[in-house]
């Protein structure tokens, strides 16, 4: 049973570029959270999206923005990137019902030179 | 979301039993206490959760106080694999009963296992 994925493992970029990474949902799951997370940081939400729409949304500018498709996986796509946009992100995906626990993958490490 | 309070750092010894505390004395009633891990380089993994009562599975085990303030992970033989940052998280069911599951993390806990 793969658990989450997530693609490109290290992407690197440079300033005013547009960057897309991937997530394919673990088996039976059907949400998708994404989280960036700064060196020596926690992870911090960006947002999540369930049934291919953005359904909570995290303190991050409208740069970022994301896509579900119809088999569940998802795409996280930041504008315009910023040296401060570098970082680790994350992609979670749990079951909507109750209170079921996220799973994260291991992440895209994006740099921004 | 309720905030939760973590030590920055522990020590183990392996072999020994883990004990990490959490508080979380804002804590809602429909809010349920998740337990995560980070070891270097990789996401995050699940390690547990509870509303109420104490908790067990093949990792941890996890004891929730009576009145929910605090709690505590332990890991009952610490080894070195289990080196990582802990993070003790609350989130909360929306007001239709469904999970958004949207997770607030902190500094967490630096757990170093000694041989």
């Amino acid at each position: 049973d793969a658990g989450v994925t997530q693609s490109p493992t290290h992407l690197i970029k440079t300033r005013g570029q547009q960057v897309t990474l991937r997530c394919s949902p673990k088996s039976g799951h059907d949400t998708v959270s994404w989280y960036q997370q700064a060196l020596g940081q926690g992870p911090q939400f960006i947002f999540q999206y369930y049934e291919e729409e953005e359904r909570q949304r995290g303190n991050f500018p409208d740069r970022f923005s994301g896509h579900q498709f119809p088999n569940y996986s998802s795409e996280l796509n930041v504008n315009a990137l910023l040296l401060g946009d570098s970082a680790l992100y994350l992609c979670a995906s749990s079951y909507t019902g109750g209170n079921q626990p996220q799973h994260f993958g291991d992440g895209t490490r994006l740099s921004i030179l | 979301d309720a905030k939760t309070t973590q030590p920055t750092s522990m020590d183990c010894a392996e072999g020994r039993a883990a004990n990490l505390p959490c508080n979380h004395s804002t804590i809602s009633g429909n809010e349920y206490v998740y337990w995560y891990r980070q070891i270097h380089s990789q996401g995050p993994q699940y390690i547990i959760h509870g509303l109420k009562n104490n908790e067990t599975n093949e990792m941890a085990s996890l004891i929730i106080t009576e009145d929910r303030k605090s709690s505590t992970l332990i890991l009952p033989h610490a080894t070195l694999r289990d080196t990582a940052v802990y993070y003790c998280i609350v989130s909360a069911l929306n007001a239709g009963g469904t999970s958004y599951g949207k997770l607030t993390f902190g500094q967490g806990t630096i757990l170093t296992v000694h041989p």
